[in-house]
């Protein structure tokens, strides 16, 4: 499976964007960019996925890179209720049976 | 509430000992996924089944084994416990067979091995 690199912490303000990266540079073509979040104490969470243009939902905005190779997560407005562990996961199309969740990045959102 | 039901939601037993963990998917979700959660580990794969069919395995131990019923609950049996076995467990579920789709997660079953 294609790896993803996501820095281990972030720190964001209150009513602050949050923008959240993760590097994938050996990402195929029909590979997917799933993002989830998990809340403490709670089960992880889905946020938003792509496969090549960039998504919006009501929770958060997902830009893809023209290559590919990264992508961003972005929570426009954040709130404490945004601290987490976020995860940005790859899933192959003959092996998308799964989901591997790798150590995330941690966002403390300060009031 | 993700609509995924876990239980029990805490479980506290002994070495060598057997549990068995119940997951409810959604309302007509036919994928069932379960997840082990240490803290030295984080969140790693297990096995996914789909429709009572497995679809997926992941690094699932041998004393653990898991069955999706025709009701589509799931339930996954832990056997001859360690003190290593001491994890959250999650279960998610999905209409889908692939992952293509969201997956919603429980609250999980926090398992304490003494």
């Amino acid at each position: 499976d294609a790896k993803t690199t996501q820095p281990n912490s972030m720190e964001s303000n209150e009513e602050e964007p949050v923008h959240l990266p993760c590097n994938h540079s050996t990402i195929s073509g029909t590979d997917y960019i799933h993002w989830y979040r998990q809340l403490p104490s709670q089960g992880p969470e889905y946020v938003i996925h792509g496969l090549t243009s960039n998504v919006n939902n009501r929770m958060a905005s997902l830009a893809i890179a023209e290559d590919r190779k990264s992508s961003t997560l972005i929570l426009h407005r954040a709130t404490l209720r945004d601290a987490a562990v976020y995860y940005c996961i790859l899933s192959h199309t003959a092996n998308d049976y799964k989901l591997s969740f790798g150590a995330g990045t941690t966002v403390t959102v300060r009031a | 509430d993700s609509g995924v039901t876990q239980t029990p939601k805490h479980l506290i037993t002994a070495t060598g000992q057997r549990v068995t963990l119940r997951c409810s998917p959604r309302s007509g979700d036919l994928s069932v996924y379960w997840y082990q959660q240490s803290l030295d580990q984080g969140l790693q794969f297990l096995i996914h089944y789909y429709n009572g069919e497995e679809r997926a395995k992941g690094n699932i131990l041998e004393r653990f084994s898991a069955q999706q019923f025709p009701d589509l609950h799931s339930e996954l049996n832990l056997s001859s416990l360690e003190l290593g076995d001491s994890a959250l467990y999650f279960c998610a579920s999905s209409a889908f067979s692939r992952v293509a789709g969201e997956l919603f997660f429980g609250e999980g079953s926090r398992l304490t091995v003494l």
